[in-house]
């Protein structure tokens, strides 16, 4: 039974430039979540996607969008790169209703 | 006031201490409460839900005071392997069926020989 995959695992890009990170759910999950964590912090909510929607948003700019796929998989796209970026990006995925949610190991994002 | 905030550390013991984590939580809404274990440079792992009848396993135990909205996790009999950073997470439904993880700073702690 996979667990949740990201990819890439690491990532290194200019400012102003876009990214694009994926996400598959773990198996049998169809409900996306996306953190970012700061070095020395813990993760803060991007937002989630259920059902090929966005459904929850935390306190990001429109610079962070994201896309959930027909196969529950998510994309998180982040446009005009600043240094601030730079972060480990996770992914975690639940099942709809479900409070627990499972994690996948991350992309490192760094931003040049 | 942060929506979660845990005791800054870092937190050094020797192998065989106890030690114990704090966390307070702003949101009286919220609805669920847990502990993830970090390691370095992984990502956060579920350790652990937090009741409020308490609650136990193995060596360690997790406390929640509604009242209070205050969180604790006790590790006794600390072991090597117990190194990593430990993350107060609490929930809350916005009104639909879908939950957003809040995660507090993280407690970074040593376990040395």
């Amino acid at each position: 039974d996979a667990g949740v995959t990201q990819s890439p695992t690491h990532l290194i890009k200019t400012r102003g430039q876009q990214v694009t990170l994926r996400c598959s759910p773990k198996s049998g999950h169809d409900t996306v979540s996306w953190y970012q964590q700061a070095l020395g912090q813990g993760p803060q909510f991007i937002f989630q996607y259920y059902e090929e929607e966005e459904r929850q948003r935390g306190n990001f700019p429109d610079r962070f969008s994201g896309h959930q796929f027909p196969n529950y998989s998510s994309e998180l796209n982040v446009n005009a790169l600043l240094l601030g970026d730079s972060a480990l990006y996770l992914c975690a995925s639940s099942l709809v209703g479900a409070e627990t949610q499972y994690f996948g190991p991350g992309t490192r994002l760094l931003v040049l | 006031r942060k929506e979660v905030e845990q005791d800054p550390g870092p937190f050094n013991v020797p192998e065989g201490a106890t030690v114990a984590f704090n966390c307070t939580y702003s949101n009286s809404a919220s609805q669920s409460f847990f502990w993830y274990r970090q390691d370095c440079r992984k990502e956060p792992k579920l350790l652990m839900s937090v009741y409020s009848s308490g609650n136990e396993d193995g060596r360690f135990t997790a406390q929640l005071n509604r009242a209070s909205q205050y969180i604790s996790l006790l590790i006794r009999d600390s072991k090597l392997s117990d190194s990593a950073t430990y993350l107060c997470v609490v929930t809350w439904n916005s009104g639909g069926s879908n939950y957003k993880l809040t995660f507090g700073k993280g407690t970074l702690l040593t376990v040395n020989p």
